[in-house]
């Protein structure tokens, strides 16, 4: 079935550091992709997404760019903030369930200390 | 626009007990989807409904159910609950569009004692 394989956190940097949050998927077709982040005690907030190979999805400085050939979608941020500390998952939709079933990542905690 | 919210946002029950959930998706959305977050399992696809029809569904017991009205709100049921049911749970809504990304609300602690 399909899956979603994130990097285990907790990832922890420092204020103004690059980040990478490693995200590798399995699906049939071409499934939708996805980066969303969870802030303590709250619901999940969309922060990037792409629909097709090639895309990249930009949100808040984090981008993310869907390789078909690796079937990947890291997510990266060249300069943290505090502020960014949270949980981030990444997540599918696939074609089969008319792309209304997201299929999520174990996700991945950053810290980012000043 | 006001987005998803869900009610109650925190709720104590005993195992055996029955529990429902409320969702109002953003205005104009049709589909509602219903998540488990549990610190063992992650985020879990319940089901999702649109026009008030299940139109995919997860891997639960059927002790989960759900419905969706005709405003497009939904609700969820547990019934007989477990201490394993204990979780957050997440209602999204969508649009109609292909590729469509879903829209999550604060979502509803559930503790089962």
């Amino acid at each position: 079935g399909d899956s979603v394989t994130q990097m285990e956190g907790p990832v922890t940097l420092s204020e103004e550091a690059f980040l990478t949050i490693n995200c590798t998927y399995t699906a049939t077709g071409y499934p939708s992709l996805f980066w969303y982040v969870q802030y303590p005690g709250e619901g999940l907030q969309l922060l990037l997404k792409a629909t097709k190979a090639d895309d990249k999805g930009s949100n808040k400085g984090f981008e993310a760019t869907y390789r078909k050939e690796t079937t990947s979608f890291h997510l990266e941020k060249g300069s943290v903030q505090v502020s960014d500390s949270a949980v981030y998952f990444c997540a599918l939709s696939a074609e089969n369930t008319g792309f209304q079933k997201l299929v999520f990542g174990t996700g991945t905690r950053l810290l980012v200390s000043p | 626009k006001a987005g998803v919210t869900q009610t109650p946002r925190y709720l104590i029950k005993t195992r055996g007990q029955q529990v429902t959930l409320s969702c109002s998706p953003i205005s104009g959305h049709r589909s509602v989807s219903w998540y488990q977050q549990t610190p063992g399992q992650g985020l879990q696809f319940l089901f999702e409904y649109f026009s008030e029809t299940q139109r995919n569904k997860g891997n639960f017991p059927g002790r989960f159910s759900g419905r969706q009205f005709s405003n497009s709100r939904s609700e969820m049921n547990v019934s007989t609950l477990e201490l394993g049911d204990s979780a957050l749970y997440l209602c999204a809504s969508s649009g109609d569009r292909v590729g469509r990304e879903q829209y999550f609300g604060p979502g509803t602690r559930l503790t089962v004692t």
